[in-house]
């Protein structure tokens, strides 16, 4: 069965850590993702890689960076927790080409306190 | 103005409905995902789909590329049917940078 695996399912944290989200697929997938997903907005895509050491920023990057020393991995960092980063955090991973299926980890509940 | 909406944004129904969730998009796009997100957060893609209509059990999904419209149909709904479903559309060939929908909130009643 494929899967994507967030480290953690729920995560509390204080304002001004650094926070590390990490994801894990076992499908060898070339792209991946990082997404939030806040009330009444949507998901966003905060950024994307498309291979290893390779990341392109999304929508709304600031904030954040990302790292993918390994095809099967990709961390998401927070350098300084905000409190306006409380959130959902959703990581995907998906094969190159037109439209092909997103697999989508479980998702991480963030709360910066 | 979003360049995903989708409609109704909550439904309600009862058990064995036929139910219908629309989407209208504003841009070009090369496919457009349904996924369903469950209590709890994780998501799960249903369909992707460029032209026409795909179908998988209960589930309908149809795309009128002119009219920039896709919808998602259920079948004798269920009470398991109740969760977000989210509309998604890819602008981009080559990769899945997907713009989203805010999802339209389904609770089949017993």
């Amino acid at each position: 069965d494929v899967k994507v695996t967030q480290s953690s399912r729920y995560l509390v944290k204080r304002t001004g850590e650094k926070v590390f989200l990490e994801c894990v697929q076992d499908m060898d997938h070339e792209n991946m993702f990082w997404y939030r997903q806040d009330p009444g907005l949507g998901l966003r895509l905060i950024y994307f890689s498309y291979d290893v050491k390779m990341k392109e920023k999304g929508d709304i990057p600031e904030g954040y960076s990302v790292s993918r020393e390994k095809k099967e991995r990709f961390s998401l960092i927070l350098e300084s927790a905000s409190t306006n980063q409380t959130s959902m955090y959703l990581c995907a991973s998906s094969s190159p080409g037109q439209g092909e299926k997103l697999f989508f980890g479980s998702g991480t509940q963030l709360s910066v306190l | 103005k979003n360049e995903v909406e989708q409609s109704p944004q909550n439904l309600t129904a009862q058990e064995g409905e036929f139910i219908t969730i629309n989407c209208s998009y504003s841009v070009g796009i090369s496919a457009l995902h349904w996924l369903q997100q469950h209590p709890g957060g994780g998501i799960v893609s249903l369909f992707m789909l460029s032209s026409g209509k795909k179908k998988h059990g209960r589930l309908i999904a149809t795309i009128n590329i002119q009219e920039k419209h896709s919808s998602l149909h259920i079948t004798a709904s269920h009470p398991r049917d109740s969760a977000v479903y989210i509309c998604a559309v890819s602008t981009n060939f080559g990769n899945e940078k997907l713009t989203f929908g805010t999802g339209t909130r389904l609770t089949i009643i017993p």
